[in-house]
């Protein structure tokens, strides 16, 4: 079951804040969070586990809340470089193969 | 290590013709998985395999739709005959098996079907 993301996307200035959400119909074991800029492939932020691990970037932050079985991604003080469409992939159960992604959030941040 | 390797980045072929895409992973790396991306639907996952065995195919839109994974360092994806609704870019990645660990994605393969 593909995890819905919200928004689909989101316009910011430079210096502006922005969240985005992740939530799925089952109970998680991991959520990941990728950007992927236009023409490239993916590349990884962020994981955050199942029983509170986190593993990613330095300058992006993410929570992980299991109950709800949702994730998001907060993105402070954002850069142009931050320009991009994100996804979140969840893990469901202990299978470490069924990667399925979100269809993405578009974030474009102007100057 | 290279990072996962795709080739070729790009294939234009008409409809109805064979067309194979490959895939080498990261050393080591025992996941391998193929996506498929379109504005429509976004990543799907087609299939997946853990030590060269596929293990879950449900993504794979129709039988003219095949993947096979001969060794630990290399797979492909072929789609036979091919139609124009396949133009998509398509990804493969890899992973190691460890929860908290991420899949890394090659460049691509830009199919059009003409």
């Amino acid at each position: 079951q593909q995890p819905v993301q919200s928004p689909q996307a989101v316009i910011l200035r430079e210096g502006e804040d922005a969240v985005i959400n992740c939530s799925s119909s089952k109970a998680l074991y991991s959520v990941h969070w990728y950007r992927q800029k236009h023409g490239e492939a993916p590349v990884f932020l962020m994981i955050l586990l199942k029983g509170g691990e986190q593993k990613g970037h330095e300058k992006i932050s993410a929570s992980f809340n299991e109950k709800k079985q949702q994730s998001s991604l907060y993105l402070t003080a954002s850069q142009l470089s931050y320009s991009g469409t994100y996804f979140c992939g969840t893990l469901t159960g202990g299978s470490q193969g069924n990667l399925i992604f979100g269809k993405g959030t578009k974030l474009s941040v102007k100057p | 290590d290279a990072g996962v390797i795709q080739s070729p980045r790009h294939e234009v072929t008409e409809m109805g013709q064979e067309v194979t895409l490959r895939c080498k992973p990261i050393s080591g790396h025992d996941y391998l998985f193929w996506y498929r991306q379109t504005m429509m639907r976004g990543l799907e996952l087609l299939i997946y395999f853990n030590n060269n065995v596929p293990i879950d195919d449900s993504g794979m839109p129709e039988d003219r739709f095949s993947a096979k994974m001969p060794n630990a360092s290399f797979s492909t994806l072929k789609i036979q005959p091919s139609e124009p609704r396949d133009s998509a870019v398509y990804f493969c990645a890899s992973k190691l098996p460890r929860g908290n660990t991420e899949a890394f994605f090659g460049q691509g393969t830009r199919l059009t079907v003409v």
